[in-house]
């Protein structure tokens, strides 16, 4: 069975670090990998996937994701926050062939200034 | 902002009632998948929709249930309503037949039952 954790609830750091959020799935066969971020009361943003190529996927906002096959990981990451980053996060998965897309819990990123 | 636009952006419910939720896909888009959002949590997949048939389900009862028109916007029916049913309700479209393909999302509609 599908599955994505993100173990992290929230995640700290001062605007102009670099940032790292973190997810980690499970499928049976080749994973479809997204990341999406959702701003209040709002629906969710697509930021950037992984299908296959490259491990180090470039997105919008100047986001980008590491996939990790032996590690089933897909973080994503960010040279420099922004304050304006400060939203929650959804790793999600789906696997090939499949109709259902599985996210997980979420992380809150909050940007200090 | 995506083409996908849900209506109404909030309602509120008594126990026991019937709802109705309607979304408009992007253009485009023969996909539609329905998601429930409790707070402080992920979104939960309810079922997808392709040309008009459903094409996959979640762990949801079947007061849960589901059309799409030709013009493939669709709706939400939930019946019975119960206080844990209040959520944000999130409808997706994508191209249909695409795995690989991200979802366009709707705004949503945040359903209150009391």
């Amino acid at each position: 069975a599908q599955s994505v954790a993100q173990p992290e609830d929230q995640v700290n750091v001062a605007e102009g670090n670099p940032l790292t959020v973190k997810c980690t799935y499970s499928v049976s066969g080749n994973p479809y990998l997204f990341w999406y971020v959702q701003y209040p009361n709002r629906g969710l943003q697509f930021l950037l996937k992984y299908i296959t190529g490259d491990n180090l996927v470039k997105g919008s906002y100047g986001f980008e994701a590491e996939f990790n096959k032996s590690q089933t990981s897909f973080h994503l990451k960010k040279p420099s926050a922004l304050v304006s980053d400060s939203a929650l996060y959804f790793c999600a998965v789906r696997d090939e062939g499949g109709f259902k897309t599985i996210f997980g819990a979420g992380t809150r990123l909050f940007v200090k200034a | 902002e995506t083409g996908v636009t849900q209506s109404p952006t909030h309602l509120i419910k008594t126990r026991g009632q019937q709802v109705t939720l309607r979304c408009s896909s992007q253009s485009g888009h023969n996909t539609v998948s329905w998601y429930q959002q409790a707070l402080g949590q992920g979104p939960q997949f309810i079922f997808q929709y392709y040309r008009e048939e459903e094409n996959g389900r979640g762990n949801f009862p079947p007061r849960f249930s589901g059309l799409q028109f030709p013009n493939y916007s669709s709706e939400l029916n939930v019946n019975a309503l119960e206080l844990d049913d209040s959520a944000l309700y999130l409808c997706a479209s994508t191209p249909g037949g695409s795995w690989n393909t991200e979802a366009f999302f709707g705004q949503g509609t945040r359903l209150t039952v009391v």
